[in-house]
């Protein structure tokens, strides 16, 4: 399985600024995805990060709020703008092959925003 | 819209006994399903996984049971220890290649 690494691990942040999470892989991979994970509940897509191309956003997320960059294809980031204690969670990288098999994440980001 | 969910929110088991952890799921177009083992401030860890063309699959200490029929999935855990405490999370992947998850099952393990 490849070995995926998120920073930073965790972070308190003031409402009204952004937070850019990197998601490094130890290898090449197909897919990449973005979650959230708020306290106590299941995990959310937010966006399929596509590489060399605009993230494919799910409904009730946006590019403004988060954008994502794909620049190769063992690299992601996302980045929580204007931030708003509503958005304090965990966020998720995954990777994972052309069918979305074998899915494996990183450790997450834990946000608080204050 | 269709999603996957989970019978009990909380498991609790003594040491050594077995587990069985549940999730009903209602997207019948769904040929994959895997699932998750998460442990508190880390990211949810791969266990096993199974394709709707079985029925059954077996890992270490793990089998993974899915009735098509009635659209479930179960997770059993043989000899169930302290370090098998965690939130269990089945997902599916539906349609367009996109892993919809249920809500998590805790389960607690006493020694």
């Amino acid at each position: 399985s490849a070995v995926i690494s998120q920073k930073p691990s965790r972070d308190i942040c003031q409402r009204g600024t952004s937070l850019t999470i990197q998601c490094q892989v130890d290898s090449q991979v197909t897919m990449m995805f973005w979650y959230r994970q708020q306290p106590g509940q299941s995990l959310t897509l937010i966006a399929t990060a596509n590489q060399g191309s605009e993230a494919t956003y799910e409904s009730g997320f946006v590019i403004d709020k988060f954008p994502i960059s794909r620049p190769n294809l063992t690299f992601s980031t996302l980045t929580v703008s204007n931030m708003s204690p509503e958005d304090s969670s965990i966020y998720l990288c995954s990777v994972a092959n052309r069918l979305n098999t074998e899915a494996f994440f990183g450790q997450g980001t834990r946000l608080t925003v204050v | 819209g269709e999603s996957v969910g989970l019978h009990l929110p909380t498991l609790s088991v003594q040491e050594g006994d077995n587990s069985i952890i549940n999730c009903a799921y209602s997207n019948s177009a769904s040929d994959y399903f895997i699932w998750y083992k998460q442990e508190s401030g880390k990211g949810p860890q791969f266990i096993i996984d199974i394709r709707s063309n079985m029925d059954k699959r077996q890992g270490q200490r793990v089998t993974v049971l899915l009735n098509k029929t009635v659209k479930h999935l179960s997770l059993q855990i043989a000899a169930t220890q302290p370090g098998d405490s965690a939130v269990y999370f089945c997902a599916e992947n539906g349609a367009g290649n996109m892993l919809t998850f249920g809500g998590g099952t805790r389960l607690m393990v006493k020694p």
